[in-house]
């Protein structure tokens, strides 16, 4: 069964770096396009990042273009993402997630992400 | 960037109640709406996929229909379980988007 596991989440000051990672399992992870999915504490959910399975394409949030960074280790089965230059807007519970098409059909369990001083 | 508009945000209905929901897109995404549930403290669950599409192992209770701009999540009659919130989701056009959600309540 398809399984996403993050991890790397953590309490981070203003200003820093973190890089998020997530392991994925019970597909064949090179022919998938993933996702970055956040969710801040009682709000809604914001798309993040994309990435295509062959790395060729990558799309991102306006707001964390040029701060955020998506890529994937096909031979590792791997999704990470290098978050630079946080903010407090940046709190959220990171979602690793699966959509071949653009739907999202399956979501890791989260990692918390906290920025603060 | 394309706003998605959902709702009421919030609807208080019983057991057994149809609901519906709606979704509202500023600008066309044909059919590439998504819509999913999401409990307390868990991941977000897939339900449906191209606006009127039921993922596998979804109740068929639960309906999607619309295009273009305009889309509604219905359940035929709510079950204890499907007290949650739902969002959809457009994959039209990046940055992909959410509805705001709408938390469907215990009346």
């Amino acid at each position: 069964q398809v399984q996403l596991e993050e991890s790397g989440g953590g309490v981070v000051q203003p200003g820093r770096s973190l890089r998020l990672s997530c392991a994925a399992s019970g597909f064949t992870f090179s022919s998938h396009g993933m996702h970055w999915v956040r969710q801040a504490p009682d709000k809604g959910l914001e798309w993040v990042a994309v990435i295509s399975g062959d790395e060729s394409k990558k799309y991102y949030l306006d707001s964390v273009k040029g701060r955020f960074t998506i890529s994937r280790d096909n031979s590792k089965n791997r999704l990470y993402l290098q978050m630079n230059s946080l903010g407090s807007e940046d709190t959220a519970v990171y979602y690793c997630a699966r959509g071949p098409t653009g739907a999202i059909d399956y979501w890791g369990q989260g990692t918390l992400v906290t920025v603060s001083s | 960037d394309i706003q998605m508009t959902q709702s009421p945000s919030t609807l208080s209905a019983s057991v057994g109640d149809r609901v519906i929901i709606t979704c509202r897109a500023s600008q066309s995404v044909s059919s590439w709406l998504a819509w999913y549930q999401q409990k307390p403290g868990k991941a977000p669950k897939f339900l449906i996929y191209k606006a009127s599409t039921l993922e596998s192992g979804v109740p068929s209770r639960f309906s999607g229909s619309g295009s273009g701009t305009e889309f509604t999540l219905t359940i035929s009659s709510l079950q204890p379980e499907d007290f949650a919130t739902y969002y959809c989701q457009q994959y039209d056009t990046y940055p992909y988007t959410f509805g705001q959600g709408t938390k469907v309540e215990i009346k």
